[in-house]
């Protein structure tokens, strides 16, 4: 069965530094995909980034990369220089590449001080 | 482009009442997923749709909970009787075709904050 597990319910980080949100996940398929939403206090869940298992790079978009390490089973996520808005709930999430459910795990919170 | 849409915002009722929500997809979007997020965890797969047709429904409670897609796009989730454990948040979701490796991303509606007491 697979599973994600995302360890820290809650993190502070200072504004303008970097942040890395842990997620580790357990699967037997050998082909899958891993995800990061963001959810705001607003409700909606917004995509950030992907990262497919057969990948050789890890992905980067933007301020957010995902420091990919298939050994371990684990998919961090990376924020550098932190904003206010990206205090938020964040998700990880995987997808089996031969099915369609997405499987979340529980979240961290994710603060930002001044 | 017009994102997902879903309604009502927020929904109190009392327990046994029953209750539906609406979501309207990205147009084009083919598949179309109901979640269910309780307080403090992550969306849970409820069921999924690939175009009028179910795919996974296989942790819908169907006793009290059922959905549609009539003409492959709009959605209705209905549950009757709700219980107190239905207070939740119930998130629609769209995507294109996601088989395969690559990013297939799941675009998620604002969600229905149900409150049941």
């Amino acid at each position: 069965a697979q599973k994600i597990t995302q360890t820290q319910p809650g993190m502070f980080v200072q504004e303008k530094e970097a942040v890395t949100l842990d997620c580790t996940y357990d699967t037997s398929d050998p082909s899958y995909g891993l995800f990061w939403y963001k959810q705001p206090s607003s409700g909606e869940m917004i995509f950030l980034i992907y990262q497919g298992s057969y990948d050789q790079q890890n992905a980067t978009e933007g301020r957010y990369s995902l420091n990919f390490q298939k050994a371990r089973k684990s998919a961090n996520l990376v924020i550098s220089a932190s904003q206010l808005g990206d205090s938020a709930m964040y998700f990880c999430a995987m997808k089996r590449d031969s099915s369609y459910k997405l499987i979340f795990g529980s979240g961290t919170r994710l603060l930002v001080r001044p | 482009e017009a994102g997902v849409a879903q309604s009502p915002r927020y929904k109190i009722i009392e327990k046994r009442q029953s209750v539906a929500f609406w979501c309207n997809p990205i147009s084009g979007h083919a598949t179309l997923y109901w979640y269910q997020q309780i307080l403090g965890q992550g969306p849970k797969l409820l069921i999924q749709f690939q175009n009028n047709g179910v795919v996974d429904d296989s942790q819908l409670p169907k006793d009290r909970f059922s959905a549609e897609r009539l003409k492959g796009v709009d959605s209705t989730l209905k549950i009757q009787p709700a219980k107190l454990e239905d207070s939740a948040v119930y998130l629609c979701a769209s995507s294109f075709l996601s088989l395969g490796q690559g990013v297939r991303e799941q675009y998620f509606g604002p969600g229905t904050r149900l409150t049941v007491t």
